[in-house]
């Protein structure tokens, strides 16, 4: 089936070692985004690629990278994690940007830093 | 103000009864789009049901269906003979055409807990 692959699942790292999660997608989807999701709370849009353009939300924090070598992949760094970046990272594609397209999410990342 | 509000934090529905979760939306963009995901503890994101500003006719996927009241600028989701495996967190999401152009954005989300 066609989808979308977060790995790892889970994911523990220590307090300011960088960390990097991957998403893959098979739906051959033009963008794709990256949420973080603290615990009840809706998700927070961190960044999104059209394609190979990015565009970046303006109070993400400078902590947090991505990468899309190609239209199947893409990767969140977090270059120093700190305590308060423990979340659920969400990834996600659209087909493209129009209003009546849905977005199709991975299973996420459940990052905890220790 | 909030683009997406979703009233009800937690909802209760006994098994094989209907509920109604509340969406209102604001926006002055004519192009948009509802959706309503699914997301159960293990957290994975669900897309249910889409309703666009031009669709004359409610939404239906399955059990899901959209009550789209575009004056009142509501989207309810009505999950009809709910099962044991629909207790989740629900959110309501809108993707504007103009403005914003390809984001979603998010409700709080409702809590919902199905009784056996």
């Amino acid at each position: 089936d066609a989808m979308v692959i977060q790995n790892p699942r889970y994911q523990v790292t220590q307090f300011g070692k960088p960390v990097t999660l991957s998403c893959s997608q098979t739906l051959n989807h033009n963008v794709m985004y990256w949420y973080q999701q603290k615990s009840s709370q809706a998700p927070k849009l961190l960044f999104h690629y059209y394609d190979k353009d990015f565009n970046n939300e303006a109070d993400t924090p400078d902590n947090f990278q991505s990468r899309r070598p190609n239209t199947s992949f893409c990767f969140l760094d977090i270059r120093s994690p700190g305590l308060g970046d423990a979340a659920m990272y969400l990834c996600a594609t659209s087909r493209d940007m129009g209003f009546n397209q849905p977005q199709h999410f991975g299973d996420g990342t459940r990052l905890s830093i220790l | 103000a909030q683009k997406i509000t979703q009233t009800q934090p937690g909802m209760f529905v006994q098994e094989k009864e209907a509920v109604t979760l509340d969406c209102t939306y604001d926006t002055s963009d004519p192009s948009y789009g509802l959706f309503w995901y699914k997301q159960p503890s293990s957290g994975e994101m669900i897309f249910l049901i889409y309703q666009g500003s031009y669709d004359q006719q409610n939404a239906t996927e399955g059990r899901y269906s959209l009550n789209f009241q575009k004056a009142r600028k509501s989207a309810n989701l009505v999950i009809s003979a709910s099962q044991l495996g629909d207790s989740a967190m629900y959110f309501c999401a809108m993707r504007e055409g103009n403005t914003n152009a390809g984001k979603s954005t998010f409700g709080d989300g409702t809590t919902l807990t199905v009784k056996p």
